[in-house]
């Protein structure tokens, strides 16, 4: 089965300062890769998704991700962050021939200092 | 536009209970989910429906059953509580092909004690 890895749990920055969440995931055939991201309180919402084509995905809010099959990876960046940027942020995928469910990774906090 | 609504909010369940969970979505999606999110393991999926008529068990079934109502609704049963359910629990849809984004509605805060 496929599994998805988050390996920063807790992320604290200073306004300003570039961002950058780790996702790899575990699946040797063909995915769809995904960044949620859940606002204190709020539910989840869809950042940037990567289905195929051109693998530097832009999303809202200024964010990007760049999908690396090689690595298995999906990192996801932005270059300035702001103080509205505390949430927490999942790496999700689905599989084709799994139907469209997603498998989330664990989460990363992220803390925006002022 | 609603999206994708759940009721209730919140709720206190004493072990043993039984209570249900709704969600109605209003974009003619024809797949839905429900999944339950808790601290430190992301979200797990509970169970999902490809379609109207279909559902399917997901990573955590255990304790729950779903219903299907119709193309817009979908329920989470808990027959018999646990402490091992205090969970949000989040409903979802989407149109239904691989890669489609997946939309969330508020989540339900449940507390069994």
């Amino acid at each position: 089965a496929q599994s998805v890895s988050q390996h920063n749990h807790h992320v604290i920055l200073s306004e300003a300062a570039s961002l950058e969440l780790g996702c790899n995931y575990s699946y040797g055939g063909t995915v769809n890769l995904f960044w949620y991201v859940q606002y204190p309180g709020q539910h989840l919402q869809l950042l940037l998704k990567y289905f195929s084509g051109d693998p530097l995905v832009k999303g809202i809010k200024g964010f990007e991700a760049e999908f690396i099959k090689s690595k298995f990876s999906f990192n996801l960046r932005k270059p300035s962050v702001q103080w509205s940027d505390t949430a927490e942020y999942f790496c999700a995928v689905t599989i084709t021939g799994g139907g469209n469910k997603l498998t989330f990774g664990t989460g990363t906090q992220l803390k925006v200092e002022l | 536009n609603a999206g994708v609504t759940q009721t209730p909010k919140f709720q206190v369940l004493k072990t043993g209970q039984s209570m249900t969970l709704q969600c109605a979505q209003d974009m003619n999606h024809n797949s839905m989910y429900w999944y339950r999110q808790d601290p430190g393991m992301g979200l797990r999926l509970i169970y999902y429906s490809a379609s109207e008529g279909t559902t399917d068990k997901g990573e955590v079934p255990n304790g729950y059953n779903v219903s299907r109502l119709n193309k817009r609704e979908f329920s989470l049963r808990l027959e018999s509580a646990a402490p091992s359910q205090t969970s949000v629990y989040f409903c979802a849809s989407s149109p239904g092909q691989i890669g489609n984004t997946i939309y969330f509605g508020e989540g339900s805060w449940l507390t069994v004690v």
